[in-house]
């Protein structure tokens, strides 16, 4: 595997389900970000990590948990959703999330839907 | 805090034509970067052509260019020759503090 990959690509649940969504870089990366992107609307950053530490967390409803137990791996853990979290989440990683510089490496993205 | 607009939400452009899709953003930075990205309809997202904002010079990759504008605070990102591949969302982002994403261009491509 290479790159950012995400699993699984589609996710659908009901409000009460409790999911995890698991992200994995293998570009050697410090940051991993969790985005959404809901049609029509600009993505949302959600969390930030870096080496291992929550660096920013954007006033994300705690029914959304993020888990960075290495600099490689990161989840986003899901509990009573509502119809409204339906969107596309996406994870990306960088070098790290201090530098403008660095590019923003994504994965192909999970499709959820909650019913 | 930093805006990006995105005032085209779908453009077309035929093959082998030129487009221009347009970027505005609001920040009081001096020190920042601004990307663009295209997200196919696979939906990974990568990574087409990043600017400096201290730089006064263009960014250029190959067909992909930009108009980098920082007093007006335009970045405008113009495809040459266009191919069918390059239908996609493109999503312009400015990089100051965080991350900040426009809501996307959709480009089609007409054969």
């Amino acid at each position: 595997e290479t790159g950012v990959t995400q699993t699984p690509r589609h996710l659908v649940m009901g409000m009460t389900n409790k999911k995890s969504l698991k992200c994995e870089q293998h570009l050697g990366h410090n940051a991993m970000y969790w985005y959404k992107q809901s049609a029509k609307k600009p993505l949302e950053l959600m969390f930030v990590y870096s080496l291992e530490e929550r660096v920013e967390n954007n006033s994300v409803p705690s029914r959304f948990s993020p888990e960075c137990p290495n600099s490689s791996h990161l989840f986003l853990h899901l509990h009573t959703l509502q119809p409204e979290d339906s969107a596309l989440y996406l994870c990306a990683s960088s070098q790290d999330s201090g530098s403008s510089y660095n590019e923003q490496f994504f994965g192909p993205g999970t499709r959820l839907t909650v019913l | 805090a930093q805006t990006v607009t995105q005032s085209q939400p779908e453009m077309s452009v035929q093959e082998a034509e030129t487009v221009t899709l347009s970027c505005t953003y609001d920040t009081s930075e001096s020190d920042y970067y601004l990307f663009w990205y295209k997200q196919p309809p696979s939906r990974q997202m990568i990574l087409v052509i990043r600017q400096e904002a201290y730089k006064q010079q263009n960014a250029t990759e190959n067909r992909f260019s930009v108009n980098f504008q920082k007093a007006a605070k335009s970045f405008s990102l113009k495809i040459s020759d266009s191919q069918l591949g390059d239908a996609a969302m493109y999503f312009c982002a400015y990089r100051g503090t965080p991350l900040v994403f426009g809501k996307g261009t959709r480009l089609s491509v007409i054969a």
